[in-house]
C-alpha cells in the first residue's frame, strides 16, 4: 500500500460552481479525517469518519459542504456554490485504532489544492 | 476553544547546529502530541509522536513533553539544509468520539543555511 491518495491534486473553478474531491485512505485504516489549510496556517479540522459513520463535523463546515464515506472505504468531500473564501488546500488523513493499536497516528494524503476564481 | 501556539519564525540556523522548536497548548486533557514537517506546497509528513512526559529520540530528532507546563518541543540536531521546512505542532483531542481529531499550531518556518 502506498499511503493515502487524493484526487484531483489541483482544481480551479469559478465562483458558484460545485466541486467534489475524493480521498482513498490506507486500506486497513478505519478512521478518516478531512482538514482544510490556508496559506500560512496549520490545517483545520473539518470532519471525521469512523468506518462509514460521520461522527463529528466542525462548525467551519457550512451547509455548502458535505462529506460521505460509503461502505467505509473512500470518502468524498463536496462543496456546493463555491466562494472565493473556499480557496485552500483540502487534506485527507487516515488512521486506525484497531489491531491492538492504542495511540492513533494520522497519515496525510497529498492534498487537493482548490482555487476559486 | 482549544489552542496550539507556535512561534511562526522564521527560525534560521546554520548547517550543523541544533534547531529548537517550541509549542504550547491550552487543553490540559490532551493526551497525544505530534510534530509534522511540511515542505512548501506539500502535505504534512509525520516525523515524531510523543504521549508521555519526558524525551523521545528518533535519529536526529528529539521530542520533549511537559504536560504540567503544557509544553512540547522538538530538537533537530546536526541540522541540514534539507530540514528547511515548516514544522507543525499538533495536539490530539481527548475524550469521546473525537479522540483523534488534531488541533494544529500555525507552524514554525525553519531555514537551515549552509
Amino acid at each position: 500500500d502506498t499511503g493515502v491518495s487524493q484526487d484531483p491534486r489541483h482544481k480551479i473553478t469559478k465562483r458558484g460552481q460545485n466541486v467534489t474531491f475524493r480521498c482513498d485512505p490506507i486500506s486497513e485504516h478505519n478512521r478518516l479525517y478531512w482538514y482544510r489549510q490556508t496559506l500560512g496556517q496549520g490545517p483545520e479540522f473539518l470532519t471525521y469518519f469512523q468506518n462509514e459513520a460521520q461522527l463529528e463535523k466542525s462548525r467551519l463546515l457550512s451547509d455548502r459542504f458535505s462529506a460521505e464515506r460509503p461502505k467505509g472505504s473512500f470518502s468524498t468531500l463536496e462543496i456546493q456554490r463555491t466562494e472565493q473564501g473556499d480557496s485552500a488546500m483540502y487534506l485527507c488523513a487516515s488512521s486506525t485504532i484497531s489491531g491492538g493499536v492504542y495511540w492513533e497516528t494520522q497519515y496525510f494524503g497529498p492534498g487537493t489544492r482548490l482555487l476559486v476564481l | 476553544q482549544k489552542e496550539v501556539e507556535q512561534n511562526s519564525g522564521p527560525l534560521s540556523v546554520p548547517e550543523g547546529a541544533i534547531a529548537s522548536l517550541n509549542c504550547t497548548y491550552s487543553d490540559r486533557g490532551s493526551q497525544s502530541f505530534f510534530w509534522y514537517r511540511q515542505y512548501s506546497g506539500k502535505s504534512p509528513e509525520l516525523i515524531m509522536s510523543i504521549y508521555s512526559n519526558g524525551d523521545k529520540e528518533d535519529g536526529r530528532f528529539t521530542a520533549q513533553l511537559n504536560k504540567a507546563s503544557q509544553y512540547v518541543s522538538l530538537l533537530i540536531r546536526d541540522s541540514q539544509p534539507s530540514d528547511s521546512a515548516t514544522y507543525l505542532c499538533a495536539v490530539g483531542d481527548a475524550g469521546g468520539t473525537s479522540y483523534g481529531k488534531l488541533t494544529f499550531g500555525q507552524g514554525t518556518i525553519l531555514t537551515v543555511h549552509p
